[in-house]
Parts: C-alpha cells; structure tokens; sequence
C-alpha cells in the first residue's frame, strides 16, 4: 500500500547528540514537509522541499537539518544546537507543485523524539 | 500573514450529542481550507476540505462551510460517536505566495459513552 513510513517511533537522546528522524514515501509525491508537534501548540513547520535537491527553512529551522537526495526520502536530523527537541515529529507530502499548492498533506504516524 | 484560530478545548461530550468546532482565519488571497483529524498515536488524516467561498465539505457525518463574509470554517457533526474522540485541526492552505499549510492549534474532543 501507498503511505509515509516513518522511523524510529520512539527515539531517546542523551543531550549534545545528533539524530535523524526518517521519512519515505511511495506516493510519487514531489513536496515533503517536517512538522513539530507540541502539546497545545499545534504544528509547526521546520523545513520543506517542493522538489529533489532543494529545501527550505519553516517557521523552526533553527537546530535542524534536512537533505533530498532521492523523491522518496526527507530524513531530519535534529542537532545539538537545538534547545528543545522533546516532541512529536510529523513528517508529510503532497502532490501539487504548483505556486499556491492547496492540496491535502499526507501523513506518516510521527516519531517520538525524548531527550534524557 | 496567515493565521488559525481555533478553538480552545478540551471539549467533552456525551455520545450522540451536537458538535460545533469553531475556527477563524486570517488569509491573503483565496485559501483552501482543511479539517484534519489525529487519533492517539498516530498522524493527522485529512477529514474535509473546501476550497472556495460557500462550499460545503463533508464526510463520515462532519461538514464544515466555507464563509468567506465571517472568516470562519467551523466543524459540527450533528450526533457525536465515542470513535470521533481525537484531536481536530483547522488548516489554510494556497493563502499569498505561502507554499504549505497553515495549522491551528488543535482542538481535544473526548466523547462519553
């Protein structure tokens, strides 16, 4: 079946440690996108690429990376420099590359990211 | 910019009661707009959407008008099931030259049985 796969879906972290979220789709979907999820906070954006080998910051770049070498995938990894990465991480993709997109976001079932 | 403003919860209701979600926007432009839908654990499923002033999106019993005169957007199901407790977002999208959607902060609904 089509869909997003994310992993790990739970992650914990000692504190000055990278990681890197994953995050693959089959749904031969051009745009990907990078939430964070925190309680009473909604989503917020981090990064997005609207096709292979270009990105872009969100709202909360700060502290992340992202890569898009291959259409399928968009891992984030989450560096030392971020202040606070406790939280539910939501990765999502879309079809439309068109400017303004107004298409549904697909989701993966988010990764888990705890700072020990 | 844009914005979301939905409304505050948690809400709690008893099975096959009324429900009203409100949301307002602040948008440039024409946006679509979403409800989206997060079970425990898991992702956020699109649930409706609309994409022009005066649609009607519905599904699995859920409808949302688009009304452009009031900005709003709001969510009502007319008899609640205990499978509908999740959280609920608003969303905008294709709003201007923003290039993702804009999400609301969510809104907590549990149904009693």
């Amino acid at each position: 079946d089509g869909g997003i796969t994310q992993s790990p879906k739970y992650l914990f972290r000692k504190e000055g440690q990278n990681v890197t979220l994953s995050c693959e789709q089959n749904l031969n979907h051009d745009a990907m996108y990078w939430y964070r999820q925190d309680p009473g906070q909604g989503l917020r954006l981090i990064y997005y690429s609207q096709i292979v080998n270009d990105f872009q910051k969100g709202d909360i770049a700060e502290g992340y990376s992202v890569s898009r070498e291959k259409k399928e995938s968009f891992p984030l990894t989450v560096t030392s420099a971020q202040k606070n990465p406790t939280a539910f991480y939501l990765c999502a993709s879309s079809t439309p590359r068109g400017d303004p997109p107004s298409g549904e976001l697909f989701f993966g079932e988010g990764s888990r990211l705890t700072v020990l | 910019g844009n914005s979301v403003t939905q409304m505050e919860g948690p809400v709690t209701l008893s099975e096959e009661a009324f429900l009203t979600i409100n949301c307002t926007y602040t948008a440039t432009g024409y946006p679509s707009l979403f409800w989206y839908v997060q079970y425990p654990g898991e992702g956020l499923q699109l649930l409706l959407k609309a994409t022009k002033a005066d649609d009607k999106g519905s599904n699995k019993g859920f409808e949302a008008t688009y009304r452009k005169e009031t900005t709003s957007f709001h969510l009502e199901k007319g008899s609640v099931q205990v499978s509908d407790s999740a959280v609920y977002f608003c969303a905008l999208g294709g709003a201007g030259s923003a290039r993702q959607l804009t999400f609301g902060s969510g809104t907590q609904l549990t149904v009693l049985p």
